[in-house]
């Protein structure tokens, strides 16, 4: 079993959606937890980063953790063509820990 | 404008040449980072340095040196002992207890 499973999609939703992103993990020790987004060609951008279990919004995004089932999320509401992206979390034990990626999500909203 | 900077955007290599990939840093970030990424797979870590003149490998360092002469200054060279080296590579930065953030990237190719 890979350390982090993500649903490499690719995802299309009509723009205004809510979109949801999934990944699960393994590896209880994982603390940190990190939503990156990447358009084509460009390195990744963070979004989201949380500690533990719990939520967390800025804006349109919305990020949750749920350490019991090891399951972490990231909701976008009112979803824009300029979302369309590759969407990856990312998590380490540490806050300075190695990062362990999932493969990406990629996401198209169309108009 | 502060950031990580990544150089060149394209790099060809011949065979059983040695190629240096540039990563600068204007963040004043102790913490660097090398991955690589592959069509349709998560980013895995080549190399990490954590301070100047000091460097540890990552998950798949065999084909790969790093130098960390200069804070600022993060160098990943893939040797002719890299038999698979067409990829996009990442650099990244962060500070202590920070999540990671990450240039541009360059997309090395085989001629």
């Amino acid at each position: 079993q890979k350390e982090v499973e993500q649903d490499p999609g690719p995802l299309s939703v009509p723009e205004g959606a809510i979109v949801s992103l999934n990944c699960t993990y393994s590896n209880s020790a994982f603390q940190y937890f990190m939503w990156y987004r990447q358009y084509s060609r460009k390195g990744p951008e963070l979004l989201m980063y949380t500690y533990s279990s719990g939520n967390k919004e800025d804006g349109r995004f919305t990020a949750q953790v749920d350490k019991s089932s090891k399951y972490i999320s990231l909701f976008i509401r009112d979803s824009q063509p300029s979302d369309s992206a590759t969407y990856l979390c990312a998590m380490s034990e540490g806050s300075q820990g190695n990062l362990i990626f999932g493969k990406g999500t990629k996401l198209s909203v169309k108009p | 404008d502060g950031g990580i900077t990544q150089s060149p955007k394209y790099l060809f290599r011949k065979e059983g040449q040695n190629v240096t990939l540039s990563c600068e840093q204007n963040l004043n970030h102790d913490a660097m980072y090398w991955y690589r990424q592959d069509p349709g797979q998560g980013l895995r870590l080549i190399y990490y340095s954590q301070i100047v003149n000091d460097f540890q490998k990552g998950d798949i360092a065999e084909g790969y040196s790093v130098s960390r002469e200069k804070k600022e200054s993060f160098p990943l060279t893939v040797t002719s002992a890299q038999k698979n080296p067409t990829a996009f590579y990442l650099c990244a930065s962060s500070h202590r207890n920070q999540p990671q953030h990450f240039g541009d990237g360059t997309r090395l190719s085989i001629l």
